[in-house]
């Protein structure tokens, strides 16, 4: 079983939709989640991370943690052409070690 | 620009080729990473360097050597690689912070490796 899970897409929506990015995990050691964003031939860049469970809001974008059931989710609201980007879960736990999830593409429809 | 940068930004090699990559981060971290990119595969760590000291992955392959001459540059050394080694070769660095781990990375925008 991989430590993080994550559905590698690719998903496609109209411009406007809200978009739900998700990831789970096995390992109950996590303990901060990130969201990257990486756009093509580029490398990822940091969207937002959190340390506990529950919600984080940065704009258009909503980072959501349910330690409880392992379940990471990042929301979109409002979805952007220039929101398309593969976009990859990340998490560190005790030990310092990092696991990434595979990535979703996305792309967002004008 | 995230503040690392990385050349080559695209190498194609023969097998039998050395050459290197390097990494540079203008962000005054003490942590420096080697990651390997591949396609419907999560980010693949290589090697760490942080606080000055090395952490391997006894899964890379010894035809991948790493060097860090300092806190802000980073090398990876490439000899006699083959065709599945292909793939984005991605550096990112961090500040370690004692008693609450390794932060949040950032991340150069690549290397695209072809190995013929």
């Amino acid at each position: 079983q991989k430590e993080v899970e994550q559905d590698p897409g690719p998903l496609s929506v109209p411009e406007g939709a809200i978009v739900s990015l998700n990831c789970t995990y096995s390992n109950s050691a996590f303990q901060y989640f990130m969201w990257y964003r990486q756009y093509s031939r580029k490398g990822p860049e940091l969207l937002m991370y959190t340390y506990s469970s529950g919600n984080k809001e940065d704009g258009r974008f909503t980072a959501q943690v349910d330690k409880s059931s392992k379940y990471i989710s990042l929301f979109i609201r409002d979805s952007q052409p220039s929101d398309s980007a593969t976009y990859l879960c990340a998490m560190l736990d005790t030990g310092n070690q990092f696991y990434f999830g595979t990535g979703t593409s996305l792309t967002v429809i004008p | 620009e995230t503040g690392v940068t990385q050349t080559p930004r695209h190498l194609v090699m023969g097998m039998t080729n050395k050459k290197s990559l390097k990494c540079e981060q203008h962000l005054g971290h003490n942590a420096m990473y080697w990651y390997k990119q591949s396609a419907k595969k999560p980010l693949e760590l290589m090697f760490v360097y942080s606080l000055e000291e090395r952490v391997e992955n006894n899964s890379v392959p010894s035809r991948f050597s790493p060097e860090c001459p300092n806190s802000s540059h980073l090398f990876l050394h490439l000899h006699t690689l083959q065709p599945e080694d292909s793939a984005l070769y991605l550096c990112a660095s961090s500040q370690a912070r004692a008693g609450m781990g390794l932060e949040t990375q950032y991340f150069g925008p690549g290397t695209r490796l072809l190995v013929l």
